[in-house]
């Protein structure tokens, strides 16, 4: 079975400053890691992936992930933060037949 | 142009009664899936289509039946509602889906309420 944990309910930060997301999965095999954002009343929208190669995954809006795979984690990292980045972020873990299991979310609150 | 788009954005309906919901996807993609996200924001997987064959069901009660007519479309049909299907349910498309990794699209979502 695999599983993943997003620790946090909500983040807080402060617009400028840098911003990350925590994920940590479990998965038999390669996993294949995704982070999702969703705006409110809004679908998910994808913004990065981890398969394979490269362990730092760079995406859409200036938000890059780190695949660290003894310590089986997959953070969602932004340098500088904006306010239009407060969303719900989720991270997901697939396998080789692309069933995706996703984490409970992680609220973003950036303030001006 | 929506690429992956469902239809009705909302429905309001009283238990017992039959419900649909519709998604088109013109990406061109094989593979298509339900999702439902709960009050709580968790998202699970419900079923999963490629190329209008069922490949996932995640133990969905039996009043969840899902149909492709053709790749581009999956349609998810409820009977008997209940309170507890009140739920966002989204539809997404994935190019394959074999092989892991596909990137999967997410529609807008359609916002169950059983009253």
């Amino acid at each position: 079975a695999q599983s993943v944990a997003q620790p946090e309910d909500q983040v807080n930060v402060a617009e400028g400053n840098p911003l990350t997301v925590k994920c940590t999965y479990s998965v038999s095999g390669n996993p294949y890691l995704f982070w999702y954002v969703q705006y409110p009343n809004r679908g998910l929208q994808f913004l990065l992936k981890y398969i394979t190669g490269d362990n730092l995954v760079k995406g859409s809006y200036g938000f890059e992930a780190e695949f660290n795979k003894s310590q089986t984690s997959f953070h969602l990292k932004k340098p500088s933060a904006l306010v239009s980045d407060s969303a719900l972020y989720f991270c997901a873990v697939g396998n080789a037949g692309n069933m995706l299991t996703f984490g409970g979310g992680t609220r973003l609150m950036v303030k001006p | 142009d929506t690429a992956v788009s469902q239809t009705p954005k909302y429905l309001v309906t009283q238990m017992g009664n039959d419900k649909s919901i519709k998604c088109e996807q013109n990406l061109g993609h094989d593979t298509m899936y339900w999702y439902k996200q709960d009050s709580k924001k968790f998202l699970k997987i419900m079923f999963s289509y490629n190329n209008k064959e069922l490949i996932i069901n995640e133990t969905v009660p039996n009043r969840f039946s899902p149909k492709s007519p053709d790749k581009a479309h999956l349609n998810l049909h409820i009977n008997s509602l209940e309170l507890g299907d009140s739920a966002v349910y989204f539809c997404a498309s994935s190019q394959r889906y074999s092989g892991g990794g596909e990137t999967q699209y997410f529609g807008p979502g359609t916002r169950l309420l059983v009253l």
